[in-house]
């Protein structure tokens, strides 16, 4: 199975602030990569597929990037409704692994 | 609008059976996949397997691969997922999302979650 890893783990932030989260996988994934936001006791929320490709109504102030193992999900400037978890998850075999998330708090 | 609509709640026994459904609207249904992925409480998202709204297809993760099985119901446009031998840390939220068939690139229309309880 291909593992996925996040970094940091966890990040306090002030609004207006740029924030970059990491992902790392196991092996090459290509591009075959997802970013996921869920807030507490919420449905997680599809931000980007294919690495840097965002769903429809997602704000471009989230941008995400790389290819191969190494990614990021860049938040432009954070605003309020930002503070939640995000999961990086890779769809490039099965099973299609999840990151352990990165919580995102206000500082 | 799309729509994803889970079923309610459920408390079970150790070694009893869940199904929870996924109903689907606005959207042709054979068009997309659909993917159960879990959440145990203060846990992170763990992916259980994905069926072929086109033609059935089933790839579950091996860690269910004995225990879930996933179905769907073309005529009301819903799709199940079947747990068996439930245990203590079956315990969790189940959703279940939306896959685009050609890359299984996930999509922006998820279900609310169905919290499925084991307890004795």
């Amino acid at each position: 199975d291909i593992q996925m890893t996040q970094s940091p783990s966890s990040l306090s932030a002030s609004v207006g602030d740029r924030v970059t989260i990491t992902c790392r996988a196991s092996q090459d994934i290509s591009n075959n990569l997802a970013w996921f936001q869920q807030k507490p006791g919420k449905a997680p929320k599809s931000l980007i597929f294919r690495a840097s490709t965002l769903q429809s109504g997602v704000p471009s102030k989230f941008s995400g990037s790389g290819s191969g193992t190494d990614f990021t999900l860049t938040i432009s400037s954070l605003q309020p409704e930002d503070f939640a978890t995000y999961y990086c998850q890779h769809y490039k075999s099965f099973p299609f692994t999840f990151g352990p998330g990165t919580r995102v708090d206000l500082k | 609008q799309v729509h994803l609509v889970q079923s309610g709640a459920e408390v079970k026994n150790p070694g009893a059976s869940v199904k929870v459904s996924c109903a689907s609207s606005g959207y042709a249904f054979n068009a997309y996949g659909i993917n159960w992925v879990r959440q145990a409480p203060g846990q992170g998202l763990e992916w259980m397997g994905w069926i072929s709204g086109y033609n059935g297809n089933t790839d579950y993760a091996q860690k269910f691969q004995d225990r879930v099985t996933m179905t769907t119901d073309i005529s009301t446009s819903t799709v199940y997922m079947e747990l068996r031998s439930l245990r203590y840390d079956d315990t969790a939220v189940y959703y279940c999302g939306g896959l685009h068939l050609g890359d299984l690139s996930p999509n922006d229309f998820w279900g609310q979650g169905t919290l499925v309880t084991v307890s004795s």
